[in-house]
């Protein structure tokens, strides 16, 4: 089955600055890549996906890009702020959509003021 | 308004006593899911369910079952809770005509004594 590696487990910024978020997948047959952010206490929303035919996709300051070379995939937040202080998951499936999907450890990203 | 409804929403029990947790969308979603999350280990599948009385096993189905009798009901049942099974679990659902967008329950958290 499929295999997703997140890094790093906990990342700490100072507003303003740039955060990336990076995972590897094992499954070649993976072609739908989203990421979801998960505030404390709260259930984890959809932020930003990436399908296998595009490299890169923005969304304001969020954007996501695939390697499916090299099997990983990235998220970037620029000129964080302290609510997007909360735990990112990254996510592959083979089935092109929310189904079956197998999620990454998750990443603790913190934004200091 | 449209959601996933999971209850209880934290439950303590003892090793061996059998529980259920339900969960239930009023969007008319084909797709339900569970998962379970764990420090480190990110969200785990351990069921799925693409229609009424169609089932599959996640990732983690050992010592679960669930059943999908009706559209909008997807409880999870464990019949011998032992305490590696203390974890936060979470519903999940999705259209399968709008498949990239997978809707969360609350979240249960369950402690096994």
């Amino acid at each position: 089955g499929e295999n997703v590696e997140q890094h790093p487990s906990t990342l700490s910024v100072q507003e303003g600055d740039s955060a990336v978020i990076k995972c590897t997948y094992s499954d070649s047959a993976s072609n739908y890549f989203p990421w979801y952010k998960q505030e404390l206490g709260k259930r984890p929303q959809l932020i930003i996906d990436i399908r296998s035919n595009v490299g890169e996709k923005k969304d304001q300051r969020i954007a996501v890009t695939l390697n499916k070379t090299a099997k990983h995939f990235s998220l970037h937040i620029t000129e964080t702020q302290p609510e997007d202080s909360a735990v990112y998951f990254c996510a592959a499936s083979p089935s092109g959509s929310a189904r079956q999907l197998t999620f990454g450890s998750g990443t603790q990203l913190t934004v200091l003021p | 308004e449209a959601q996933v409804t999971q209850n209880p929403r934290y439950l303590i029990t003892v090793t061996g006593k059998k529980l259920t947790v339900t969960c239930s969308q009023n969007m008319n979603h084909e797709y339900m899911s569970w998962y379970r999350q764990d420090p480190g280990l990110g969200l785990r599948q351990i069921y799925y369910s693409m229609n009424v009385e169609v089932t599959d096993k996640g990732d983690v189905p050992e010592g679960y079952k669930v059943s999908r009798k009706e559209k909008r009901n997807f409880p999870l049942i464990l019949e011998s809770p032992s305490p590696n099974q203390t974890s936060l679990y979470f519903c999940a659902s999705s259209s399968l005509y709008d498949f990239e967008k997978l809707f969360f329950g609350s979240g249960t958290q369950l402690s096994v004594l």
